[in-house]
């Protein structure tokens, strides 16, 4: 079965770093590209970044670029969300989702980021 | 940025009932548009993609259509397990992805 499983999140004050993760099971890896996904408090879902299957094309929305950085290793069949210089709009539900373009085909648990001091 | 709306946000009905969800794009998507539901404390769960494919897994029940700005989602009969968030998500300018705020869906 396919499994994605989040970790790293925790209460972190602002301006402060830091790094999530996405281990993957299940499936071939290597193969599909991978997307992140948060969730606010009582909010809708914001897509906030995309890495190509061999990491080379990255994307990222406007609400995080040049502050969160996406990576992976396929080695490790893993994921990494390295998010810096937090604020307290950053707090939510980080999930690490499969792209089967058309769609997001499976999700991971989520692992929750609050920011405050 | 393509901007999705959903209506209505909340919508309140029974088990049995015939329930149809909405979503607009700020521009044509085509076929591009996947639903989710999402209910609480667990993860969002993929429907319906370009348009009106069931997901594998998903019950007949649910069914999706629409194309270009206008776009619907119909559960023909409710059941109990059917209340929850429903969102959602144009993808034609995929690998960028915009979701609709979500619409409750919840007893009656």
């Amino acid at each position: 079965d396919v499994q994605l499983v989040e970790s790293g999140g925790g209460l972190v004050q602002p301006g402060g770093s830091l790094r999530l993760s996405c281990a993957a099971s299940g499936f071939s890896f290597s193969s599909y590209s991978m997307n992140w996904v948060r969730q606010g408090p009582g909010k809708g879902l914001e897509w906030i970044s995309y890495i190509g299957s061999t990491g080379y094309t990255i994307y990222y929305a406007d609400s995080v670029k040049g502050r969160f950085t996406l990576s992976r290793d396929n080695a490790k069949n893993s994921l990494y969300l390295q998010i810096n210089s937090l604020r307290a709009e950053d707090t939510a539900v980080y999930y690490c989702a499969r792209d089967a373009p058309p769609a997001l085909d499976y999700w991971g648990q989520g692992t929750l980021v609050t920011v405050s001091s | 940025d393509i901007a999705m709306t959903q209506s209505p946000a909340t919508l309140s009905m029974s088990p049995g009932e015939r329930a149809t969800l909405s979503c607009r794009a700020s521009q044509s998507v085509s076929t591009n548009l996947a639903w989710y539901q999402q209910k609480p404390g667990q993860a969002p769960r993929l429907l319906i993609f370009t348009a009106s494919t069931r997901a594998p897994g998903i019950p007949a029940r649910f069914s999706g259509s629409g194309s270009g700005t206008e776009f619907t989602l119909t559960i023909s009969s409710l059941q109990s397990e059917d209340f929850a968030v429903y969102y959602c998500q144009q993808y034609n300018n995929w690998p960028t992805y915009s979701f609709g705020q979500g619409t409750k869906l919840e007893i009656k």
